[in-house]
């Protein structure tokens, strides 16, 4: 099961700013990088921030991402409807068993 | 461009084993960690497995460890992962994923599903 906990839904308008958050500990997110990865219906998940807020090439400016302690966000401002999809934060988990990585449990985001 | 592509998927019974294999094209395949990731229908992200450069170290997830080994051909730019002892539960499409530092997945497959059914 998943350690990193995110809400099972978002939702917004077009124009609107969704944030959607990924709840972790001192073992994952409060000590190693959090990437966001986006997941369009049907196909394999994309890299969209990367190392807490870092966006690759071609990923538009209106996602960016945040880390503060054991917590992270991503932020879409301008919300479009191409961006419903699924979204996972994710992170390296320093486990005693040897570091693992981990997933959230996933966001859905909607355009109303 | 970066190229994954995962074959070797399809229905297998309970107890069964299965071989997945990911052709890369496009980058030095050995200068790459690689890593397995897996789906549930209808389910969220579960990473299986991961396998460094050389492949000297590997990892996995305690769900499939003592049942899934992962290994790569650097010869012939190809990632595998092979599935013993398979259960209902691993049931997923998986994909394959090129490791960047820090834990980033920058490029996947397009998965290749396995269904574990009698």
């Amino acid at each position: 099961q998943s350690v990193l906990t995110q809400p099972p839904s978002a939702s917004g308008t077009p124009g609107q700013r969704v944030t959607i958050s990924c709840s972790g500990s001192s073992s994952n997110i409060g000590s190693n990088n959090v990437n966001w990865y986006q997941q369009l219906p049907g196909t394999a998940p994309k890299l969209l921030i990367y190392s807490n807020n870092q966006r690759p090439s071609g990923v538009p400016d209106r996602f960016s991402g945040s880390k503060s302690g054991t917590s992270a966000s991503l932020a879409i401002s301008g919300l479009q409807s191409e961006d419903e999809a699924d979204y996972y934060c994710a992170a390296w988990d320093d486990s005693l068993n040897g570091p693992h990585y981990v997933f959230g449990t996933g966001t859905k985001v909607t355009v109303l | 461009q970066v190229q994954l592509v995962e074959s070797g998927g399809g229905l297998v019974k309970p107890g069964g084993s299965l071989r997945l294999s990911c052709a890369a094209s496009g980058f030095t395949f050995n200068d790459y960690y690689m890593t397995w990731i897996r789906q549930a229908p209808g389910k969220g992200l579960e990473w299986v497995s991961y396998i460094s450069s050389s492949g000297g170290t590997r990892d996995y997830a305690d769900s499939v460890k003592g049942r899934f080994t992962i290994s790569r051909d650097n010869a012939k730019n190809s990632l595998y992962l092979q599935m013993n002892s398979l259960r209902a539960e691993d049931t997923a499409v998986y994909y394959c994923a090129r490791e960047r530092e820090g834990g980033r997945f920058d490029y996947w497959g397009q998965g290749a599903l396995v269904t574990v059914s009698s």
